[in-house]
């Protein structure tokens, strides 16, 4: 079972439509983070949460917002979706505590806004 | 500013050793860590340097020069399977909290 769950795994979409990216993870990590991979530009940071009630913006946070609704689950949402957001998302988690903690990503989430 | 730069692709041949470079420019730097990720798939962990020199994991080490803003990653007896994408991330304290800065990634081919 993976521990850092993504749904949906792919969706397509149309450009005005507000679209709502699940994450859930059962690491028991404190840390969760939302990201974007595009061709050639590697991994940007959305956003990201240590807790349940903080949320911080990260790179590139205009266009999208998120909910911590508990330690275990991070959404993603995109209120009027447009086609520059066609992407693979990744949710990521991470330990609180230690040095060496390397971020866990899920499966991912290939977004097409036509 | 942050900036983390590494080789866009690389080809090898199976069986033989690579090594792949990475060189960050970060304001507050709190450890270097490897990724690999085959196409259209999570990126997966490989390995973390925090300390200068070289940390070895099977088939896959990890070396850092902090002072140089440098690190590598070294694959021996390459495999097939070892074709994908390799990420840089650097984890930097800068403004007070810790974040994971990505290169774009080396793209790598094996080749029988």
């Amino acid at each position: 079972d993976a521990d850092v769950t993504q749904t949906p795994r792919n969706r397509i979409t149309k450009t005005g439509k507000r679209i709502m990216l699940e994450c859930s993870q059962t690491k028991g990590h404190d840390r969760m983070y939302w990201y974007r991979q595009d061709p050639g530009l590697g991994l940007q940071l959305i956003y990201y949460s240590f807790d349940v009630k903080d949320i911080n913006k990260g790179e590139i946070s205009d266009g999208y917002s998120v909910s911590r609704q508990a330690q275990a689950k991070f959404s993603l949402s995109l209120e009027s979706a447009i086609p520059n957001q066609t992407a693979l998302y990744f949710c990521a988690t991470s330990a609180s505590q230690g040095a060496n903690s390397p971020l866990h990503f899920g499966n991912g989430t290939r977004l097409t806004v036509t | 500013g942050q900036n983390i730069d590494q080789p866009t692709e690389m080809t090898a041949t199976e069986g033989a050793i690579v090594q792949i470079n990475c060189t960050y420019q970060t304001s507050g730097f709190n450890g270097l860590f490897w990724y690999q990720q085959h196409a259209g798939e999570a990126p997966t962990f490989l390995s973390y340097n925090v300390l200068d020199g070289l940390e070895e994991k099977g088939r896959f080490s990890s070396f850092l020069s902090r002072s140089k803003g440098y690190s590598y990653l070294l694959l021996k007896e390459l495999q097939m399977k070892d074709s994908a994408s390799y990420l840089c991330a650097v984890r930097d304290k800068g403004s007070g909290t810790y974040k994971y800065i990505f290169g774009t990634g080396t793209r790598l081919k094996v080749l029988a």
